[in-house]
């Protein structure tokens, strides 16, 4: 069955330091998300992406995050100055479809800042 | 404001017994909802969802249920299992250009043997 998988599983930085989490989505789907999850919180939304742009962001996602599709497997999450309050999971998601409800989700990828 | 959430955050059931997990929502525009259940150390995994204008959804041991009247969601878990055991989230999507979910807070949904 295919699955979203994303690298790597567990990320230690420095604050202010760039950070790239890299995913690669289920090879057919179209729509791209990032969400995160600050350890006992519910997931949150980041950034959804189609057709190689941005079709909307939460509040979360301000100018120090970007997202990038370089080819046609890779999605890409960058922080470019990390800070402590970045410290959480990083979950890509992907999708066929914009109408239902199925996002598959990857399993994560732990950022801890320090 | 608009939110997704819980009214229980921990659910234990005896192996066999039916679940049952609730959700209160407050955006009556919202398209579909949708449970996800999450294992430890895991993304969410893809439930069942529901399209705003149905009432019932059956999958394989899993039924949702939606009331609009009184914008609740549930999801009913038929003859729990141990490999049941995880925190359960009722998302939503309230469609629009960026087809985000927004979640709510989470039932830990615990198994005894």
């Amino acid at each position: 069955e295919p699955e979203v998988t994303q690298t790597p599983s567990h990320q230690v930085t420095q604050m202010g330091q760039e950070v790239i989490l890299r995913c690669v989505p289920i090879s057919n789907h179209l729509y791209f998300y990032w969400y995160r999850q600050i350890l006992g919180q519910k997931v949150e939304f980041l950034v959804s992406f189609y057709n190689n742009e941005i079709s909307e962001k939460s509040e979360i996602f301000d100018d120090q995050f970007s997202v990038e599709r370089p080819d046609g497997s890779n999605f890409t999450l960058k922080i470019r100055s990390t800070k402590l309050e970045d410290s959480a999971m990083y979950f890509c998601a992907s999708a066929l479809t914009k109408g239902a409800g199925e996002q598959y989700f990857g399993p994560g990828t732990r950022l801890t800042v320090t | 404001g608009e939110s997704v959430g819980l009214h229980l955050p921990t659910l234990s059931v005896q192996e066999g017994d039916n679940s049952i997990i609730n959700c209160a929502y407050s955006n009556s525009a919202s398209d579909y909802f949708i449970w996800y259940k999450q294992e430890s150390g895991k993304g969410p995994q893809f439930i069942i969802d529901i399209r705003s204008n149905m009432d019932k959804r059956q999958g394989q041991r899993v039924t949702v249920l939606l009331n609009k009247t009184v914008k609740h969601l549930s999801l009913q878990i038929a003859a729990t299992q141990p490999g049941d055991s995880a925190v359960y989230f009722c998302a939503e999507n309230r469609g629009g250009g960026g087809n985000k979910l927004t979640f709510g807070t989470g039932t830990q949904l615990k198994v005894e043997l």
